[in-house]
C-alpha cells in the first residue's frame, strides 16, 4: 500500500527566508509525486510534480521540489517565502503500480510571517 | 476555459438522508475523481470514472456510488447519511492517455450531516 507522511503539522517562516515542508513517502514502484496547495474554502491548486527524469522540479508560484529516491523524500521549497504563501500543503503519491489514486499526506500549514 | 466546476457548494442533510454531488470536468479531461476530505486531513480517495465505469475504488462503504454521463460529468451519491460523513467532497479531472497528468480540483462541496 502507498503512503505519504508530512512530519510537520505547521512551519513557521519570516518573509523573505526560505521555506521548506517536508514529504517522504512509501509506494511498492516507482512513485509519482504531486504537491498541491488549499487556501481557506477552496479546493486544492497543483503546484508541480515529479514524474521522471531530473530530480529538481520546478512549478508555480516560485516552488520547486527535489526528488531523493534513496531517502523516499520530496521536499517542496520555495528561496523567497511571501505573506501569500501562508496555506495548507499537501504531498501525495500514485503508485505506478496501484492504478491511478492519489494518496495524500496530512497537509502541513504554513505560516509566513512580515 | 472552465476550471472543474462542483455544485452545490454548501448543503446540509439529517442522518439517514440521502445525497447527490455534482462534477463537471475540466475542458478535455475525460477522467473524474472523487475525495473526501474531513476537518483537518488530508483528502481520501473514493473512487475514479473513466469511460462511465467505475475504475478504482478507495475504502469506503456501498453507501458511496457513483456514476459519470457521456459528457464526462460525473455524481456522487451518498446514502444512509452518518454523522461521520460530514467533510469537504472534492472532485478531481484529469486525461487517462498521455504521460501522467496532474488532477485538477474542483472548490469543493461542503457536507454538514446533522
Amino acid at each position: 500500500a502507498q503512503s505519504v507522511a508530512q512530519p510537520e503539522d505547521q512551519v513557521n517562516v519570516a518573509e523573505g527566508n526560505p521555506l521548506t515542508v517536508k514529504c517522504t513517502y512509501s509506494v511498492s514502484g516507482n512513485p509519482y509525486l504531486f504537491w498541491y496547495v488549499q487556501y481557506p474554502n477552496r479546493g486544492l491548486q497543483f503546484l508541480l510534480k515529479y514524474i521522471t527524469g531530473d530530480n529538481l522540479v520546478k512549478g508555480s508560484y516560485g516552488f520547486e521540489a527535489e526528488f531523493n529516491k534513496s531517502q523516499t523524500s520530496f521536499h517542496l521549497k520555495k528561496p523567497s517565502a511571501l505573506v501569500s504563501d501562508s496555506a495548507l500543503y499537501f504531498c501525495a503519491v500514485r503508485d505506478k503500480a496501484a492504478g491511478n489514486k492519489l494518496t495524500f499526506g496530512g497537509g502541513t500549514r504554513v505560516l509566513v510571517k512580515p | 476555459d472552465a476550471g472543474v466546476t462542483q455544485s452545490p457548494t454548501h448543503l446540509i442533510k439529517t442522518r439517514g438522508q440521502q445525497v447527490t454531488l455534482r462534477c463537471s470536468p475540466k475542458s478535455g479531461h475525460d477522467t473524474v475523481s472523487w475525495y473526501q476530505q474531513a476537518l483537518g486531513q488530508g483528502p481520501q480517495f473514493i473512487f475514479q470514472y473513466y469511460e462511465e465505469e467505475e475504475r478504482q475504488r478507495g475504502n469506503f462503504p456501498d453507501r458511496f456510488s457513483g456514476h459519470q454521463f457521456p459528457n464526462y460529468s460525473s455524481e456522487l451519491n451518498v446514502n444512509a447519511l452518518l454523522l461521520g460523513d460530514s467533510a469537504l467532497y472534492l472532485c478531481a479531472s484529469s486525461l487517462a492517455s498521455g504521460s501522467p497528468h496532474e488532477q485538477y480540483f474542483g472548490p469543493g462541496t461542503r457536507l454538514t450531516v446533522t
